[in-house]
């Protein structure tokens, strides 16, 4: 079983649409979350940090499920601008610095 | 937010020859590096972990006497790829993790490896 996984995608919505993506990982015991988004050629932004309590940023909203060990992302109000590849993270088991990314879920944006 | 820079951004090179690529923080000073390498359509693969002072230690699966990286100051770790063949052009990424949050981590540009 690979340490985070995603569905790859993609997933095409029209402009103004709410998405969610979710991701899960294996290791019981991280304690770091992320979403990064990535553009494609490019490298990845970090987008938000996934609290216990879950966060919200703007149309971003994201949230933590310790007990089934997933992350999830949402973006409200879909923006062309929002078309790219989002990736999760978590941090590697045993590790508190390190970080394995999910392989990314695409996601595109139609007018 | 965090400023990593990467040189050189692109690089074409002939197979055998080696190849190195910088990595700088440029408004802070981070004590430890990492560097990924992005094979097209897939994720980022952690290869290994720069520490200023001290030998990078490498994920399982990489060899170390291929890919060197040197991180001689707080503020530049570079990865050297050695007798570079055609198997190894891909997206080579580093990050930083900013002394305030060691977890979170801020990408360099990349940079673009073709071997010929």
């Amino acid at each position: 079983r690979k340490e985070v996984e995603q569905d790859p995608g993609p997933f095409n919505v029209p402009e103004g649409a709410t998405v969610a993506f979710n991701c899960t990982y294996s290791n019981s015991a991280s304690q770091s979350f992320f979403w990064y988004r990535q553009d494609c050629r490019k490298e990845p932004k970090l987008l938000m940090s996934v609290y216990s309590s879950g966060n919200e940023d703007g149309r971003f909203t994201a949230q933590l499920n310790r007990a089934s060990q997933y992350i999830s992302l949402l973006i409200r109000d879909s923006k062309l601008s929002d078309s790219a590849t989002y990736l999760c993270a978590v941090n590697k088991a045993g590790s508190a610095s390190k970080i394995i990314f999910g392989s990314g879920t695409r996601l595109s944006i139609r007018p | 937010g965090a400023v990593v820079s990467q040189h050189p951004s692109w690089v074409i090179c002939k197979s055998g020859t080696s190849v190195k690529i910088e990595c700088r923080s440029l408004d802070f000073q981070a004590t430890t590096m990492f560097w990924y390498r992005q094979f097209p359509k897939q994720s980022l693969m952690l290869m290994a972990t720069s520490n200023e002072g001290s030998k990078a230690t490498y994920e399982q699966g990489v060899e170390k006497d291929k890919f060197l990286i040197n991180h001689a100051s707080l503020t530049l770790s570079t990865l050297t790829v050695t007798s570079a063949h055609p198997e190894d052009s891909s997206f080579y990424i580093c990050s930083a993790a900013t002394p305030q949050g060691a977890s979170e981590q801020y990408f360099g540009p990349g940079t673009r490896l073709t071997v010929l």
